[in-house]
Protein backbone atom coordinates (compact mmCIF):
# COMPACT_ATOMS: atom_id res chain seq x y z
CA UNK A 1 0.00 0.00 0.00
CA UNK A 2 1.33 3.53 -0.65
CA UNK A 3 1.63 5.64 2.41
CA UNK A 4 0.23 8.83 3.24
CA UNK A 5 0.95 11.52 0.49
CA UNK A 6 1.21 15.60 1.37
CA UNK A 7 1.78 18.18 -1.57
CA UNK A 8 3.59 20.61 -2.02
CA UNK A 9 6.66 19.59 0.18
CA UNK A 10 8.24 23.06 0.68
CA UNK A 11 6.35 26.49 0.06
CA UNK A 12 7.00 29.96 0.81
CA UNK A 13 4.21 32.57 1.44
CA UNK A 14 4.75 36.32 2.04
CA UNK A 15 2.24 37.57 5.10
CA UNK A 16 -1.36 38.36 4.33
CA UNK A 17 -1.32 35.48 2.14
CA UNK A 18 -3.42 31.97 2.28
CA UNK A 19 -1.98 28.47 1.41
CA UNK A 20 -3.95 25.41 1.02
CA UNK A 21 -2.23 21.98 1.47
CA UNK A 22 -3.06 18.90 0.71
CA UNK A 23 -3.21 15.30 2.09
CA UNK A 24 -4.07 11.83 0.71
CA UNK A 25 -4.15 8.92 2.86
CA UNK A 26 -3.71 5.43 2.75
CA UNK A 27 -6.15 3.75 1.00
CA UNK A 28 -8.83 2.42 3.33
CA UNK A 29 -8.23 4.81 5.95
CA UNK A 30 -10.87 7.08 6.52
CA UNK A 31 -9.74 9.59 9.30
CA UNK A 32 -7.09 11.83 8.15
CA UNK A 33 -5.70 14.50 11.08
CA UNK A 34 -3.63 17.79 10.40
CA UNK A 35 -0.90 18.59 13.36
CA UNK A 36 1.37 21.50 12.93
CA UNK A 37 5.00 21.11 14.25
CA UNK A 38 7.03 23.32 16.00
CA UNK A 39 10.80 23.45 17.49
CA UNK A 40 9.21 24.99 20.68
CA UNK A 41 5.76 23.48 20.71
CA UNK A 42 6.08 20.00 19.37
CA UNK A 43 2.96 18.61 17.75
CA UNK A 44 -0.21 20.58 17.69
CA UNK A 45 -3.32 18.95 16.86
CA UNK A 46 -5.33 21.38 14.32
CA UNK A 47 -8.22 18.76 13.52
CA UNK A 48 -9.15 15.43 12.00
CA UNK A 49 -11.74 14.61 10.03
CA UNK A 50 -13.80 11.38 9.17
CA UNK A 51 -15.86 10.69 6.35
CA UNK A 52 -15.93 14.44 5.00
CA UNK A 53 -17.30 15.52 9.06
CA UNK A 54 -14.95 17.36 10.80
CA UNK A 55 -14.58 15.47 14.43
CA UNK A 56 -12.43 16.42 16.76
CA UNK A 57 -10.65 20.39 16.48
CA UNK A 58 -7.59 22.10 18.04
CA UNK A 59 -7.16 25.13 19.72
CA UNK A 60 -6.58 27.31 16.47
CA UNK A 61 -7.85 30.28 15.35
CA UNK A 62 -10.48 30.48 12.07
CA UNK A 63 -7.38 31.21 9.98
CA UNK A 64 -6.67 27.87 9.83
CA UNK A 65 -9.63 25.75 8.44
CA UNK A 66 -9.98 22.27 6.81
CA UNK A 67 -11.96 19.88 4.72
CA UNK A 68 -12.33 16.36 3.27
CA UNK A 69 -13.50 15.22 0.21
CA UNK A 70 -15.72 11.52 -0.52
CA UNK A 71 -12.36 9.87 -1.41
CA UNK A 72 -10.81 10.92 1.94
CA UNK A 73 -8.11 13.04 0.85
CA UNK A 74 -8.33 16.33 2.68
CA UNK A 75 -7.05 19.73 2.38
CA UNK A 76 -6.32 22.89 5.42
CA UNK A 77 -5.75 26.05 4.13
CA UNK A 78 -4.66 29.06 6.36
CA UNK A 79 -5.48 32.10 5.50
CA UNK A 80 -3.98 35.70 6.29
CA UNK A 81 -0.74 34.05 6.92
CA UNK A 82 1.34 35.32 9.84
CA UNK A 83 5.35 34.89 10.38
CA UNK A 84 4.63 32.27 13.02
CA UNK A 85 2.35 30.24 10.81
CA UNK A 86 5.98 28.79 9.50
CA UNK A 87 6.12 25.44 10.59
CA UNK A 88 5.74 21.64 9.36
CA UNK A 89 2.62 20.57 8.67
CA UNK A 90 1.82 17.07 8.97
CA UNK A 91 -0.74 14.99 7.72
CA UNK A 92 -1.78 11.62 9.63
CA UNK A 93 -4.30 8.91 8.30
CA UNK A 94 -5.38 5.86 10.56
CA UNK A 95 -7.90 2.82 9.81
CA UNK A 96 -11.25 2.57 11.76
CA UNK A 97 -11.45 1.62 15.05
CA UNK A 98 -7.53 2.49 15.69
CA UNK A 99 -7.01 5.26 17.53
CA UNK A 100 -3.16 5.09 19.00
CA UNK A 101 -1.59 4.10 15.51
CA UNK A 102 -1.35 6.70 13.04
CA UNK A 103 0.20 6.71 10.00
CA UNK A 104 1.94 10.00 9.21
CA UNK A 105 3.09 12.03 5.87
CA UNK A 106 6.30 13.89 5.33
CA UNK A 107 4.69 16.55 5.91
CA UNK A 108 4.53 20.17 4.03
CA UNK A 109 7.48 22.15 5.09
CA UNK A 110 6.16 26.29 5.43
CA UNK A 111 8.10 28.88 5.28
CA UNK A 112 5.94 32.96 5.64
CA UNK A 113 8.47 35.37 4.81
CA UNK B 1 -4.49 21.15 32.41
CA UNK B 2 -2.86 18.58 30.69
CA UNK B 3 0.04 18.17 29.73
CA UNK B 4 2.78 15.37 28.55
CA UNK B 5 6.12 16.20 28.84
CA UNK B 6 10.08 14.91 28.91
CA UNK B 7 12.42 15.01 31.52
CA UNK B 8 15.80 15.02 28.69
CA UNK B 9 15.39 16.89 25.14
CA UNK B 10 18.57 15.38 23.87
CA UNK B 11 20.62 11.84 24.56
CA UNK B 12 23.45 10.55 22.84
CA UNK B 13 24.00 7.01 23.51
CA UNK B 14 26.87 4.39 22.30
CA UNK B 15 25.96 1.83 19.52
CA UNK B 16 25.14 -1.72 20.97
CA UNK B 17 24.13 0.09 24.42
CA UNK B 18 20.84 0.09 25.94
CA UNK B 19 18.64 3.91 25.83
CA UNK B 20 16.31 4.98 28.44
CA UNK B 21 14.36 7.62 27.09
CA UNK B 22 11.23 9.15 29.70
CA UNK B 23 8.67 11.07 29.90
CA UNK B 24 6.29 12.62 32.36
CA UNK B 25 2.49 12.94 32.05
CA UNK B 26 -0.06 14.79 33.98
CA UNK B 27 -3.70 13.35 32.97
CA UNK B 28 -4.25 10.28 35.26
CA UNK B 29 -7.35 9.77 32.68
CA UNK B 30 -5.70 9.07 29.72
CA UNK B 31 -6.90 4.89 28.27
CA UNK B 32 -2.99 4.53 26.34
CA UNK B 33 0.50 6.15 26.04
CA UNK B 34 2.02 6.03 22.87
CA UNK B 35 5.74 5.95 21.61
CA UNK B 36 6.43 7.55 18.50
CA UNK B 37 9.50 7.99 16.42
CA UNK B 38 10.67 10.40 13.79
CA UNK B 39 13.57 10.41 11.90
CA UNK B 40 15.20 13.59 10.29
CA UNK B 41 12.82 14.53 7.13
CA UNK B 42 9.95 12.12 7.56
CA UNK B 43 6.48 12.12 9.51
CA UNK B 44 6.01 10.21 13.25
CA UNK B 45 6.31 6.45 12.65
CA UNK B 46 4.25 4.72 15.53
CA UNK B 47 6.56 2.35 17.82
CA UNK B 48 4.25 0.96 20.85
CA UNK B 49 1.49 1.60 23.04
CA UNK B 50 0.64 0.40 26.38
CA UNK B 51 -2.62 0.34 28.03
CA UNK B 52 -3.25 1.81 31.54
CA UNK B 53 -4.07 -0.83 33.08
CA UNK B 54 -0.69 -2.27 32.68
CA UNK B 55 2.47 -1.40 33.95
CA UNK B 56 5.35 -3.41 31.12
CA UNK B 57 5.21 -4.10 27.22
CA UNK B 58 7.73 -5.15 24.87
CA UNK B 59 8.03 -5.08 21.12
CA UNK B 60 11.23 -6.09 18.81
CA UNK B 61 14.19 -4.33 20.67
CA UNK B 62 11.77 -1.76 22.74
CA UNK B 63 10.16 -1.75 26.39
CA UNK B 64 7.60 0.57 27.49
CA UNK B 65 7.32 1.26 31.32
CA UNK B 66 4.03 3.11 32.66
CA UNK B 67 4.68 3.82 36.16
CA UNK B 68 1.08 5.68 37.12
CA UNK B 69 2.35 6.35 40.91
CA UNK B 70 4.31 8.73 39.63
CA UNK B 71 2.62 9.52 36.49
CA UNK B 72 6.12 8.47 34.14
CA UNK B 73 6.23 6.34 30.97
CA UNK B 74 9.36 5.17 29.80
CA UNK B 75 10.86 3.73 26.49
CA UNK B 76 13.75 1.31 26.82
CA UNK B 77 15.88 0.11 23.91
CA UNK B 78 17.96 -2.28 23.72
CA UNK B 79 21.17 -2.54 21.47
CA UNK B 80 20.94 0.71 20.15
CA UNK B 81 21.85 0.93 16.70
CA UNK B 82 22.54 4.01 14.52
CA UNK B 83 18.97 3.68 12.62
CA UNK B 84 17.86 4.19 16.58
CA UNK B 85 18.90 7.58 16.16
CA UNK B 86 15.81 9.82 16.00
CA UNK B 87 13.15 12.42 18.26
CA UNK B 88 11.12 10.23 20.28
CA UNK B 89 7.90 11.67 21.13
CA UNK B 90 5.72 10.36 23.84
CA UNK B 91 1.93 11.28 24.10
CA UNK B 92 -1.60 10.06 25.58
CA UNK B 93 -4.81 8.95 24.29
CA UNK B 94 -7.06 11.14 26.76
CA UNK B 95 -10.72 11.06 26.79
CA UNK B 96 -13.37 10.14 24.75
CA UNK B 97 -12.55 12.42 21.63
CA UNK B 98 -9.36 9.94 21.04
CA UNK B 99 -7.51 12.89 20.64
CA UNK B 100 -3.82 12.67 20.79
CA UNK B 101 -1.87 14.91 23.49
CA UNK B 102 1.97 15.09 22.49
CA UNK B 103 5.02 15.44 24.18
CA UNK B 104 8.09 17.60 23.03
CA UNK B 105 10.34 15.30 22.00
CA UNK B 106 13.46 13.86 22.90
CA UNK B 107 16.37 13.65 20.44
CA UNK B 108 18.06 10.34 20.36
CA UNK B 109 21.57 10.03 18.99
CA UNK B 110 23.90 7.01 18.49
CA UNK B 111 27.78 7.22 18.29
CA UNK B 112 29.37 4.56 16.30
Amino acid sequence: KAGVTQTPRYLIKTRGQQVTLSCSPISGHRSVSWYQQTPGQGLQFLFEYFSETQRNKGNFPGRFSGRQFSNSRSEMNVSTLELGDSALYLCASRPPGQYNEQFFGPGTRLTVL
Amino acid sequence: GESVGLHLPTLSVQEGDNSIINCAYSNSASDYFIWYKQESGKGPQFIIDIRSNMDKRQGQRVTVLLNKTVKHLSLQIAATQPGDSAVYFCAENAGNNRKLIWGLGTSLAVNP
